[in-house]
Parts: C-alpha cells; structure tokens; sequence
C-alpha cells in the first residue's frame, strides 16, 4: 500500500494550487482519502476527506477555498485549495480513510501516508 | 470543536526508560482517538488507534489506554528511534482535532 503525493509547489498570494496522491496496492474504491497540513514548526492541522464517489467533508475553516476530488481511473486523489496567502504555507499530506459513507462515522483514520507537498507561498 | 490537550509539550529520557504520553479531549470522545508519531522530516506514522489498538508493524513497546476524556501513550524501553513528535488525534466528532504535539528527546 502506497501513497505517492505530487512534488512542491511555489505560488503567489491570491494563486491556488493542487496537490495530487496517487495510491497503489489496495482498492482505492474502498477507501478516503484525509488532507492534514503542517506549517513549518507547527503541529497537524486536518482539513478534510473526500472519498472515491465524491462524497466529502471539509473543515469548516476552509469552506470555500477546499477542494477535493477523486479520480477513479487512476486512483488518484486531488486536493485544491484557492485564494492562497503567506499563512497557507505548509507541509500538505495525504492519508488514507475509511468512514460509513452513510453516517460519516469513522471506521479507520488515518493508517497510511504519503510523504508530504511543500506548498510555499511567497510573493 | 473538541480540544485536545496534550502534555508535556517535550520530554527528555533515556534509553531503556518507560515514557508516558497525556492527552485530555475537551468533552468525551469514547475511544475515537489515534496516536502518531512523527521522526524529524517524516511523515507521521500511526501507532495506535481505538485508543488501543496497536497498528500493525508498530513496536510492541507502544501502548495506548484510556477512554472517554483521558488518553495515555506509554512508550516501554525507549529506543534510539523513538526520537520524535507524538500527536493524538480524536476522530469522534468533526472537526478531526489534533493534539499539540510532544516532542521527546533521547538523553
């Protein structure tokens, strides 16, 4: 089981930018996939999940500016965030999830990860 | 939004010692709650979850107990490699919340 995430990224304020996780080795229609951040020296912040038929739950801190998307044909997963500033700088990781599509219960958070997206925001 | 509370903020031991992990959740969590750890420029790997349950592949010197507001990560015969973060997260109720972190030191 593998989660490969796409490389850094350097934008301007008010840019956004994606961030990609491809998975292997299991079946990505089984599971989520969960966004957490980690600002240079600060700890984890999560973000959201998407799952593979496009169900999602975003913090709430970033309505309207998250995106997550799935791609089933690559098991990919995409995360796009908008209207960048200085603050959205961060490590971004993927993860995989598992949740009662139903309920949005949690059945498994969390138990696998990608190595991580710099995302730098300068001007 | 439930807090969760994480002590100490960084300890330091040494090898062979047996480390004990606090987080608190601001209101009660059953046992939605994981703990991860991460080594310096790593990603964080999940030790525990269920508050319990030990990940597969995690050594067996992680132990997680608690239930309901109080959790504890004890660490038996401290290793080398066990320099590092360590982040609960309760995944009881949204926003997934995680803890402060606590950054153990290795003497």
């Amino acid at each position: 089981v593998q989660l490969v995430q796409s490389g850094g990224e350097v934008k301007k304020p008010g840019a956004s930018v994606r961030v990609s996780c491809r998975t292997s080795g299991y079946s990505f229609d089984s599971y989520g996939i969960t966004w957490v951040r980690q600002a240079p020296g600060q700890g984890l912040e999560w973000m959201g999940w998407s799952t593979y038929n496009g169900q999602t739950n975003t913090a709430q801190r970033f309505l309207g500016r998250l995106t997550m998307t799935t791609d089933t044909s690559s098991s990919t997963a995409h995360m796009d965030l908008k209207s960048l500033t200085s603050a959205d700088t961060a490590v971004y990781y993927c993860a995989r999830v598992n949740v009662y599509l139903d309920t949005e219960d949690v059945i498994s958070v969390a138990d696998i990860w990608g190595q991580g997206s710099l995302v730098t925001v300068s001007s | 939004d439930i807090q969760m509370t994480q002590s100490p903020s960084s300890l330091s031991a040494s090898i062979g010692d047996t480390v004990t992990i606090t987080c608190r959740a601001s209101q009660g969590i059953r046992e939605a709650l994981g703990w991860y750890q991460q080594q310096p420029g790593k990603a964080p790997r999940r030790l525990i979850y269920s508050a319990s349950s030990l990940q597969s592949g995690a050594p067996v010197r992680f132990r997680g107990i608690g239930s309901g507001t109080e959790f504890t990560l004890i660490i038996n015969n401290l290793q080398p490699e066990d320099l590092a973060t360590y982040y609960c997260l309760q995944y009881r109720s949204y926003p997934w919340t995680f803890g402060q972190g606590t950054r153990l030191e290795i003497k």
